[in-house]
């Protein structure tokens, strides 16, 4: 079955501990994101990789890293996380991003940090 | 940056009313997608818009693309409780741009 897996599900942390949420697709698509969504302002973009070794800033980029080792892997990590990066987070991929490509999502990995 | 517009934030409808949400541009769009979130799940693609004055239907769902490639509207006829969810448009130019969404609720 054609997926984005996201994990871990849920999540409950604490500040300054460093954590990966890991997102993988088997659809073999090049074009991978990550977005957070907290109330009122939508789905906002973090960062996001056009291919193997791309990657790049999006909307708010701050105290998150990326990599992209393998087309089918894009791990979202926190070094060192903070409350206000409390939030439900998404996963999505593309076949690229041509203007017809639609993005398919994971099943969201919701954060908390206290 | 490159946003739309996506009005209303919020609607709360009884059951059988019809509702529309709508997304406005200051730029001509190539294309714009509609995705629904239904509550704890995720986006999940509805239809894409790609031509000037575009309209599609899906069941009780009219989408329109506006002439001018800059506007469009999802409009559900008649809503279930199964509608509920937020509405989100968004289109694609050299990343994805999302509308903040509609969340609507319907009341059985």
């Amino acid at each position: 079955e054609a997926q984005v897996t996201q994990n871990p599900r849920y999540l409950i942390t604490v500040t300054g501990k460093k954590l990966t949420v890991t997102c993988s697709q088997n659809m073999n698509h090049e074009y991978m994101s990550w977005y957070r969504q907290d109330p009122g302002l939508g789905l906002r973009q973090i960062y996001y990789s056009m291919n193997v070794e791309v990657t790049d800033k999006g909307d708010v980029p701050e105290g998150y890293k990326v990599s992209r080792k393998e087309k089918r892997n894009f791990p979202l990590i926190l070094e060192s996380p903070s409350p206000n990066q409390t939030s439900l987070y998404f996963c999505a991929s593309s076949p690229r991003l041509t203007s017809t490509d639609t993005q398919y999502f994971g099943p969201g990995t919701r954060l908390t940090v206290l | 940056g490159q946003q739309v517009m996506q009005i209303p934030q919020y609607q709360h409808v009884q059951e059988g009313e019809d509702f529309t949400t709508y997304c406005n541009s200051s730029t001509t769009l190539s294309n714009i997608q509609w995705y629904k979130q239904r509550p704890g799940g995720h986006p999940v693609f509805l239809i894409q818009l790609v031509k000037s004055g575009e309209v599609k239907k899906q069941k009780r769902l009219t989408f329109q693309f506006g002439e001018a490639k800059k506007n469009s509207s999802l409009h559900i006829t008649a809503t279930q409780t199964t509608d509920v969810g937020t509405y989100f448009c968004t289109y694609n130019f050299n990343k994805f741009y999302f509308g903040s969404g509609t969340k609507l609720n319907v009341k059985p």
